[in-house]
């Protein structure tokens, strides 16, 4: 059964970069079937597409957070990990990370999600 | 990047039958048969329900199924029943800027 995991500071001031850590486990981050996603809900809205990486470290972005996002895969930790730059109180959400079918480009497994707030 | 148009809410009692639509555009839904549906329960992660338009991962219930007509696609639930009060989102492939969203529908079960 695959698992994933958030990590990550659920504080973060203005103006400085989000980081999190998605592990993953009963899977390998460097499967060719899959990629892997972050996705994230602010308070009371719908779900937000961030991006997704592939084991290679191919990435796909939202194109409206594209210039302030990184995703990266460490396959020898078996992880994966999101940097949002700059952030403000718009960017505060529950982010989740989750397992993409590369063939049919959905989302099977996800993390139980990590509540993170931009606040001073 | 435009958010997929979802009902805000619908409604419906034990045992009877709903749909919730999901329109897209010609560059999202209309062009790939790459739509899946999630469940979120309140405080709960997603949870995929319908993926390719019509197929249901193992252990969704057949109660559940998808379908799609030009740039909308839709979710019925059939047989409705109280656990199945929740929030729903379709999602597609959209090429270029690969994955678009829609804005949620809440299902009451009356």
């Amino acid at each position: 059964q695959v698992q994933l995991q958030e990590s990550g500071p659920g504080l973060v001031k203005p103006s400085e970069t989000l980081s999190l850590t998605c592990t993953v486990s009963g899977g390998s981050v460097s499967s060719g079937s899959y990629y892997w996603s972050w996705i994230r809900q602010p308070p009371g809205k719908g779900l937000e597409w961030i991006g997704y990486i592939y084991y290679s470290g191919s990435t796909n972005y939202n194109p409206s957070l594209k210039s302030r996002v990184t995703i990266s895969v460490d396959t020898s930790k078996n992880q994966f990990s999101l940097k949002l730059r700059s952030v403000t109180a718009a960017d505060t959400a529950v982010y989740y990370c989750a397992r993409g079918s590369v063939d049919g480009d959905y989302d099977d497994y996800w993390g139980q999600g990590t509540l993170v707030t931009v606040s001073s | 990047q435009s958010a997929l148009t979802q009902p805000a809410s619908v409604s419906g009692s034990p045992g009877q039958s709903i749909t919730i639509s999901c329109t897209g555009t010609s560059s999202d839904v209309g062009s790939y048969n790459l739509v899946s549906w999630y469940q979120q329960h309140p405080g709960k992660a997603p949870k995929l329900m319908i993926y390719e338009v019509n197929k249901r991962p193992s252990g969704v219930s057949n109660r559940f199924s998808g379908s799609k007509s030009g740039n909308t696609a839709s979710l019925t639930i059939s047989g409705l029943q109280a656990e199945d009060e929740a929030d729903y989102y379709c999602c597609s492939y959209a090429g270029s800027s690969p994955r678009v969203f829609g804005g949620g529908t809440k299902l009451t079960v009356l």
